[in-house]
């Protein structure tokens, strides 16, 4: 299956910052990406679709200004997390979409982001 | 719609002994059905998949899940489990490009 990484692993920023967390697609071109966010013993909340060249798709609810997504390549998509408050404070794992018609998801091994 | 639905949120068992994770899927449509891993604070770890074909799919780690289409299951289960296999478990569905979750089961292996 496709290798994803995510860069930083943990970030711990102070409140009004904005943190960019990195997801790269080591052995495959992945025209679709996704966002997920995962709260402490909760399972994964889908908050947007990345796609290679054109805007992102957001779940309802989640914010776009509040998160922004760029997906400039087939290997790597960006999450920026703007003016960043400790409710925002989560586990970001990005996944990419296996393709082939396997409909197969493979997860990176997220970011944990700590805002003070 | 679509859902998947992880019957148990914790699931205590002793070391060497067998594990069954359940998993129940409803959906008006042909479905793929996922099992994944996830240690702490990692990522998901793909367990095993079912796409097609033979019902009785077996994935990584010795774990092994039977597609029921008449119970709607997906049950995840392993003859004998070992420390190491402590963690998250989730069951997960898709139609399309978008995957739906189970809420997790906390698989916690006893010595």
């Amino acid at each position: 299956g496709a290798v994803v990484s995510q860069h930083p692993s943990r970030v711990i920023c102070k409140s009004g910052t904005s943190v960019k967390i990195e997801c790269r697609s080591l052995d495959f071109q992945a025209t679709t990406m996704f966002w997920y966010r995962q709260f402490p013993k909760q399972s994964l909340m889908l908050m947007a679709t990345s796609n290679e060249g054109s805007k992102a798709t957001y779940e309802q609810g989640v914010e776009k200004d509040k998160f922004l997504i760029n997906h400039a390549s087939l290997t790597l998509s960006t999450l920026t997390v703007t003016s960043a408050h400790p409710e925002d404070s989560s586990f970001y794992i990005c996944s990419v979409h296996g393709g082939g018609g396997t409909d197969t998801q493979y997860f990176g091994p997220g970011t944990r982001l700590t805002v003070l | 719609a679509q859902s998947v639905t992880q019957l148990d949120s914790q699931v205590p068992v002793f070391e060497e002994a067998p594990v069954e994770l359940r998993c129940n899927y409803s959906s008006s449509v042909s479905v793929y059905l996922f099992w994944y891993v996830q240690y702490p604070n990692q990522g998901l770890q793909l367990l095993l998949k079912y796409l097609s074909g033979s019902t009785l799919v077996k994935g990584i780690n010795g774990f092994e899940a039977e597609f029921n289409k008449s119970q709607t299951s997906f049950h995840l289960r392993k003859p004998s489990v070992h420390i190491s296999d402590t963690a998250e478990y989730f069951c997960a569905g898709s139609t399309g490009n978008q995957f739906y979750f189970g809420t997790g089961t906390s698989l916690t292996v006893i010595p």
